[in-house]
């Protein structure tokens, strides 16, 4: 059974400041995925970024980092230079390649900008 | 081009009524996914098709879910005889290639059973 656990339901971070966002999973395969969704205040569910078990180089996409360590089993989302459109709910998501791709998510962080 | 959208997007229904929930995925998408999501917590999987292939319903609560996919692109999933507790938002998602890639997610449907 996979589980992903977000330790932080809240968080405040001081606009243009940078913000780290944990993620850790539990998973006996080999072969995964995690992902980071963002879900504004609008209820949409946003593609951040992607990283998968065997990517060797932490995945980046624009101010968004996914800072991977396997033997951890982490993967916690960095958002550098905080903008106030980044105040919104965070999910952390483990793809469970073996049993049909589908997606066990955390239970998110919500994410409070500061201006 | 276009996302997954979803409808009706809110439902206000009467315990022990049927409810139908559409999903329009991404065209060309194979995989296509429901998911069901309570106020302040993550989604919850409940079905996948690949193609219109039901290929787990594992997720499923109970036997008066069910959902179908008869052409391959636009699914419905069916809450018969609805309850209280299945008041939720109900998520569909697309993915191009059996979910090896992104899943894209719908708007949602907020359905509130009174």
């Amino acid at each position: 059974a996979q589980k992903i656990t977000q330790t932080q339901p809240g968080m405040f971070v001081q606009e243009k400041e940078a913000v780290t966002l944990d993620c850790t999973y539990d998973t006996s395969d080999q072969s995964y995925g995690l992902f980071w969704y963002k879900q504004p205040s609008s209820g949409e569910m946003i593609f951040l970024i992607y990283q998968g078990s065997y990517d060797e180089q932490n995945a980046t996409e624009g101010r968004y980092s996914l800072n991977f360590q396997k033997a951890r089993k982490s993967a916690n989302l960095v958002i550098s230079a905080s903008q106030l459109g980044d105040s919104a709910m965070y999910f952390c998501a483990m793809r469970d390649v073996d049993a049909g791709n589908m997606l066990t998510f955390g239970g998110g962080t919500r994410l409070m900008v500061k201006p | 081009g276009a996302g997954v959208s979803q409808s009706p997007r809110y439902k206000v229904t009467k315990r022990g009524q049927d409810v139908a929930l559409r999903c329009d995925p991404i065209s060309g998408h194979v995989s296509l996914y429901w998911y069901r999501q309570a106020l302040g917590q993550g989604p919850e999987f409940l079905t996948y098709f690949n193609y219109e292939a039901q290929q787990d319903k594992s997720g499923l609560p109970n036997d008066r879910f069910s959902a179908e996919r008869p052409e391959g692109s636009i699914s419905t999933l069916t809450i018969q005889r609805t309850e209280q507790r299945d008041s939720a938002m109900y998520r569909c998602a697309s993915s191009p290639d059996r979910g090896r890639d992104e899943q894209y997610f719908g708007p949602g449907t907020r359905l509130t059973v009174t």
